[in-house]
């Protein structure tokens, strides 16, 4: 049992590429979710999804896309990288949207935006 | 949109010292969250607190829901090395609606420095 799995854990792009951040749960978890975690700043709600198929934006969800084709998997997609989007992106699961206080997050990946 | 502020922003302290720690928001809050986060690793949940006025204990951990329901407070007793860390409070409010109805709000974060 792997719990939340994301990659890759670092990565450096150039202004204007694209990217695809995975994040994968192996607890058959419907809540998955995306944050970014700036300095000073906590974290906050990119996009989330409540099962498969079935998705919805968060606080900040400009310049992301995302998608739930199964249960297991939630890729977050940077359409065109930006240095604003210079951060630090953890995923999120729990067992279902009413119980979010059992999230268990990823290990993060440190994204830098050059 | 909601905030939560979070302080102290960083303490340093010695081993074997009490922490204490607060969140307040302007806003009320139906659950108050703790998670610690390690270095290089995502949060973990800590105590959830579902009621005001409530306090509850996690080994050395113990944190309160304020009573009006805009803050909570967080302390460890009797701090170790694996202590050191970034503490996070987050709120949670139920609206009423299923759609985006429960949504974390986050505060900055107390960064815990302890020299043996």
């Amino acid at each position: 049992n792997a719990g939340v799995t994301q990659t890759p854990k670092f990565q450096v792009l150039k202004t204007g590429q694209s990217m695809t951040l995975q994040c994968a749960q192996d607890m058959n978890h419907e809540y998955m979710s995306w944050y970014r975690q700036d300095p000073g700043m906590g974290l906050r709600l990119i996009h989330y999804s409540v099962g498969a198929g079935i998705t919805d934006q968060g606080e900040v969800p400009n310049g992301y896309n995302v998608s739930r084709s199964t249960t297991e998997d939630f890729p977050l997609r940077l359409l065109s990288a930006a240095p604003s989007q210079t951060s630090v992106y953890f995923c999120a699961s729990s067992y279902s949207f009413y119980v979010q206080d059992t999230q268990y997050f990823g290990p993060g990946t440190r994204l830098t935006v050059l | 949109g909601q905030q939560l502020n979070q302080s102290p922003q960083s303490m340093f302290i010695q081993e074997g010292e009490d922490v204490s720690m607060n969140c307040t928001s302007s806003s009320i809050f139906n659950t108050w969250l703790w998670y610690k986060q390690d270095p290089g690793e995502g949060p973990v949940l800590l105590i959830a607190l579902y009621k005001a006025g409530e306090l509850t204990s996690n080994g050395r951990l113990t944190a309160q829901f304020g009573i009006t329901r805009k803050d909570s407070f967080l302390n460890i007793s009797a701090s170790i090395p694996s202590d050191v860390g970034i503490y996070f409070c987050a709120g949670r409010t139920y609206p009423g609606i299923i759609q985006g109805a429960q949504k974390l709000v986050f505060g900055q974060g107390t960064r815990l420095t302890i020299n043996p």
